[in-house]
C-alpha cells in the first residue's frame, strides 16, 4: 500500500504570503496525485489533479508540482478564504484503499 | 452542475443497521464509478467503498468489509450504502463522491462531493 505523508501538520502563514505544502508517497505514484481543500463545515473540493492540473474554477494562485514520490501544493499569495485543511491523494494503486494523506491545516499567522 | 445529495444519517445503537442514500444529478450517472468516503469528527478522510459504473464490481475498506454493502440504481440516479453491525468507530460524516474520468475503476480522482450525512453510533 502506498502511504501518503503530508508535512507540516500545521502551517502558519500571513495573508499575502506564499504557502508551500508537501506530500510524500512511500513508493512512486508517477503523477497520479490530487489535492483537495476543506473548509470548516464544508465538503472537500478538488483543487489539483495529475499533480499539476488545476480543476475547473480554481484560481491561478494555486499550483501543484512534483512526480514520483515528492509533491508540492503552492498558494502564491494567500487570501483569507484559503485558510483551510488541505489533503493530498494518490491514485496510482490497486486494489483501492485509503489513499489520502493525513492533511495539513493552513492557519493565519 | 453536478449535485450529490446524501440522506439517511441518524443516531443508531451499536449493532444496528442503517441505509444511506445519495441522489445524483448533473451528469450521466451510469458512466461513472462512485464512492463513499467518511470523516470521523475532527479527523481526516477515510475511503470506505466503491462501485463501478455498471455495478459489476464493488470494493470495501478492510474496516467495513463484511458489514457494509454498496449498491446503485442507474435508473434512479441513486447510490446506496447498507450499513450493518454498526460500531462506535463508524461514527462519521459519510460523503457520496463522484470520480473522473468516466468508465474508470482503478485510476481516478474525486471531482465532486456531496455535503455528507452524519451517522452517529452510540448507546
Amino acid at each position: 500500500e502506498r502511504v501518503m505523508t503530508q508535512s507540516p501538520a500545521t502551517l502558519s502563514v500571513s495573508p499575502g504570503e506564499r504557502a508551500t505544502l508537501s506530500c510524500r508517497a512511500s513508493q512512486s505514484v508517477s503523477r497520479s496525485v490530487a489535492w483537495y481543500q476543506q473548509k470548516p463545515g464544508q465538503a472537500p473540493r478538488l483543487l489539483i489533479y495529475g499533480a499539476s492540473t488545476r480543476a475547473t474554477g480554481i484560481p491561478a494562485r494555486f499550483s501543484g508540482s512534483g512526480s514520483g514520490t515528492e509533491f508540492t501544493l503552492t498558494i502564491s499569495s494567500l487570501q483569507s478564504e484559503d485558510f483551510a485543511v488541505y489533503y493530498c491523494q494518490q491514485y496510482n494503486t490497486w486494489p483501492p484503499g485509503n489513499t489520502f494523506g493525513q492533511g495539513t491545516k493552513l492557519e493565519i499567522k | 452542475e453536478v449535485q450529490l445529495v446524501e440522506s439517511g444519517g441518524v443516531v443508531v445503537q451499536p449493532g444496528g443497521s442503517l441505509r444511506l442514500s445519495c441522489a445524483a444529478s448533473g451528469f450521466t450517472f451510469g458512466e461513472f464509478t462512485l464512492h463513499w468516503v467518511r470523516q470521523a469528527p475532527g479527523k481526516g478522510l477515510e475511503w470506505v467503498s466503491l462501485i463501478s459504473w455498471d455495478a459489476d464490481r464493488t470494493y470495501y475498506a478492510d474496516s467495513v468489509r463484511g458489514r457494509f454493502t454498496i449498491s446503485r440504481d442507474n435508473s434512479k440516479n441513486s447510490l446506496y450504502l447498507q450499513m450493518d453491525s454498526l460500531r462506535t468507530e463508524d461514527t462519521a460524516l459519510y460523503y457520496c463522491v463522484k470520480v473522473s474520468p468516466r468508465y474508470s475503476i482503478n485510476w481516478y480522482y474525486f471531482d465532486s462531493w456531496g455535503q455528507g450525512t452524519l451517522v452517529t453510533v452510540s448507546s
